[in-house]
């Protein structure tokens, strides 16, 4: 089973910030919380992955509650082409063994025109 | 950076052929590859883990015998699908992993079986 809890699917307006919560209350210690999209047909997109600090790239942010108990992935400027599925996922990175992700059923994030 | 490629990107064979698939990193090593399959409207399911150079390991309810894994190099790994039947009919994904901690995908292959 998926260790995350997202909300099944979320609206946003075109032009505002998109914030997807994700819990993980049973994260471990060594597990990186990934965030992953997947358009329509398509394999999944790499977004953005934190361990403990916030972080920020040129897609998105992530922030990651102190706690390390949930997150939230923040996308600043919502475009139609974000319509997606996105995934959080918790996972050891190289240092902890070379498991694969596990999926779960991820949020369905419609951008509204 | 970071693109991982498959191919063919989709493929029809009739039922009791075998269909290999593809899939390599384009600009980095992989010392890990893994391969998913999503059937409609489910999410990703783990199939199996493969380092280079050594056999690969399967997820519980995969059978090895009929999904052969060979990453014979840092850049390549490959996935037959042997005796393909209609049930087999699925959208197979690839990742690839390298010496950090991210996992990049594949683009998929759809497999039909007629």
């Amino acid at each position: 089973d998926a260790k995350t809890t997202q909300p099944p699917s979320m609206d946003c307006a075109e032009g505002r910030a998109a914030n997807l919560p994700c819990n993980h209350s049973t994260i471990s210690g060594n597990e990186y919380v990934y965030w992953y999209r997947q358009i329509h047909s398509q394999g999944p997109q790499y977004i953005i992955h934190g361990l403990k600090n916030n972080e920020t790239n040129e897609m998105a942010s992530l922030i990651i509650t102190e706690d390390r108990k949930s997150s939230t992935l923040i996308l600043p400027h919502a475009t139609l082409r974000d319509t997606a599925v996105y995934y959080c996922i918790v996972g050891e990175g190289t240092g902890g063994g070379a498991d694969g992700l596990t999926f779960g059923k991820g949020t369905h994030l419609i951008i509204q025109p | 950076g970071a693109v991982v490629s498959q191919h063919p990107s989709w493929v029809i064979c009739k039922s009791g052929t075998s269909v290999k698939i593809e899939c390599r990193s384009l600009d980095f090593q992989a010392t890990t590859m893994f391969w998913y399959r999503q059937f409609p409207k489910q999410s990703l399911m783990l199939m199996a883990t493969s380092n280079e150079g050594s056999k690969a390991t399967y997820e519980q309810g995969v059978e090895k015998d009929k999904f052969l894994i060979n990453h014979a190099s840092l850049t390549l790994s490959t996935l037959t699908v042997t005796s393909a039947h209609p049930e087999d009919s699925s959208f197979y994904i690839c990742s690839a992993r390298g010496d950090t901690e991210t996992q990049y995908f594949g683009p998929g292959t759809r497999l039909l079986v007629l």
